[in-house]
């Protein structure tokens, strides 16, 4: 247990179907992160919150919408998925950065939601 | 531009052998190095990172690496595999472009152990 939980771990959806993946995280971090992992490809760094602002965009299409309503929840909602896109959404969290450039703060990982597009 | 290349998708080792898992990057500028382990139906678990100072670094559960900048590597040794090991091991540099924040992670690679 890594103080960072997903919801739904495990989903289904059709590429007309509107859904959201949902990450919470109770460590008192400031900065969280969306993740996907596909077989046989590295780690794709998705979208990335600093203190509630929205601080990177890995050019993401515009289906995926991330929300950080507060520095403890972090949403990725979905829209006209691709098949494509099936894969394995993981949230992560750390300590934020304010300006400082440095070592980068330790990130803690959720289990992750498995995502299936039909 | 960073990227990282892990050599070998797939290692296989019997128990109490070494463990040697491959790690090269590319970076312009001084990097910091991660390894991460992820166990089935698990999220990343942080293994061991270097940023500055010694370049031995000892991590969790008896994993160690060694940032080496004229060879541009950062492999991940293990004296003596146990089966408890097997899962996959993801080398990752810090992406720059960032506050010190992002991670650029390379391909992975599964860690089998055998009895």
């Amino acid at each position: 247990e890594t103080g960072v939980t997903q919801t739904p771990r495990h989903l289904v959806m059709g590429m007309t179907n509107k859904k959201s993946l949902k990450c919470e995280q109770h460590l008192g971090h400031n900065a969280m992160y969306w993740y996907k992992q596909s077989a046989k490809k590295p780690l794709e760094l998705m979208f990335v919150y600093n203190f509630k602002e929205q601080t990177e965009n890995n050019s993401v299409p515009s289906r995926f919408s991330p929300e950080c309503p507060n520095s403890s929840h972090l949403f990725l909602h979905l829209h006209t998925l691709q098949p494509e896109d099936s894969a394995l959404y993981l949230c992560a969290s750390s300590q934020g950065e304010r300006l400082r450039r440095g070592p980068p703060y330790e990130q803690y990982f959720g289990p992750g939601t498995r995502l299936t597009v039909t | 531009a960073q990227s990282v290349t892990q050599l070998g998708s797939h290692v296989s080792v019997s128990e109490g052998a070494l463990v040697l898992l491959r790690c090269n990057y590319s970076s312009s500028v001084p990097p910091y190095l991660f390894w991460y382990v992820q166990y089935p139906n698990q999220g990343l678990q942080l293994l061991l990172k270097y940023t500055t100072g010694a370049t031995l670094v000892k991590g969790i559960n008896g994993f160690e690496a060694e940032f080496k900048k004229s060879e541009t590597s950062f492999h991940l040794t293990k004296p003596s595999a146990h089966m408890s090991d097997a899962a996959e091991y993801f080398c990752a540099v810090s992406d720059h472009r960032q506050a010190g924040t992002a991670l650029i992670f390379g391909k992975g690679t599964t860690l089998s152990v055998s009895s």
